[in-house]
């Protein structure tokens, strides 16, 4: 299997501009999760699905913040309008239930 | 809220000697734990889960959970430079998700 597939890598992107991360978990796996990683606050959940249902979105920042999952291998996190302050690396993170969790390689946001 | 706490570090250990890392979780009903490590740059990577009381041995790596005082700790003998890295605890609070730890940056020194 290919792992967790993100993308894109790095986004550079201007205040106010709309980002759309991507998310393809591995095959079979019906847990998603998506993570934010900064020096400050360490690594955040801020939504996780299963079964293709979000079960859990309290990490998610503020409205400007939307994630999805239309089938089992795709998911999107948006954000719109983009901030300075969402500057992190951004994971997708998959699972068979509560076993272990698989990471992707995470994409970097910048935002100017 | 439920968390995951560890000291930041840096943490330094010569080549050869034993790694300790440590989390303390503040949920009595948490049922599983993890370490990941992450390299500069990459993903965590999953190295230990322990799920009851006592040690887990892998390797040159031992994993030891104590719910009673709520905590759980890693052992990395005969360190190695590439042991240098981000450690990161996680619990299951009693769901699928994990809750992770802030992390502890370890440095083997050769």
């Amino acid at each position: 299997d290919a792992g967790v597939i993100q993308s894109p890598r790095h986004e550079v992107t201007e205040m106010g501009q709309e980002v759309t991360l991507r998310c393809k978990p591995i095959s079979g796996h019906n847990s998603l999760f998506w993570y934010r990683q900064t020096m400050m606050r360490g690594l955040e959940l801020l939504i996780y699905f299963n079964n293709n249902v979000p079960i859990d979105d309290s990490g998610m920042p503020e409205d400007r913040f939307s994630a999805k999952m239309p089938n089992a291998s795709f998911s999107t996190l948006k954000i719109q309008p983009s901030e300075p302050r969402d500057s992190a690396v951004y994971f997708c993170a998959s699972s068979w239930g509560a076993g272990e969790l698989f990471f992707g390689e995470g994409s970097r946001l910048t935002v100017l | 809220q439920k968390e995951v706490e560890q000291n930041s570090g840096p943490l330094s250990v010569p080549e050869g000697a034993i790694a300790s890392l440590n989390c303390t979780y503040s949920d009595r009903g948490s049922q599983s734990f993890f370490w990941y490590r992450q390299y500069s740059g990459k993903s965590p990577e999953l190295i230990m889960s322990i799920y009851s009381n006592g040690d887990k041995e892998d390797g040159r790596f031992t994993a030891q959970l104590n719910k009673a005082s709520q905590y759980v700790s890693l052992l990395i003998r005969d360190s190695q430079p590439s042991d240098s890295a981000t450690y990161l605890c996680a619990a299951n609070f009693g769901n699928e998700k994990l809750t992770f730890g802030t992390g502890t940056r370890l440095t083997i020194i050769p």
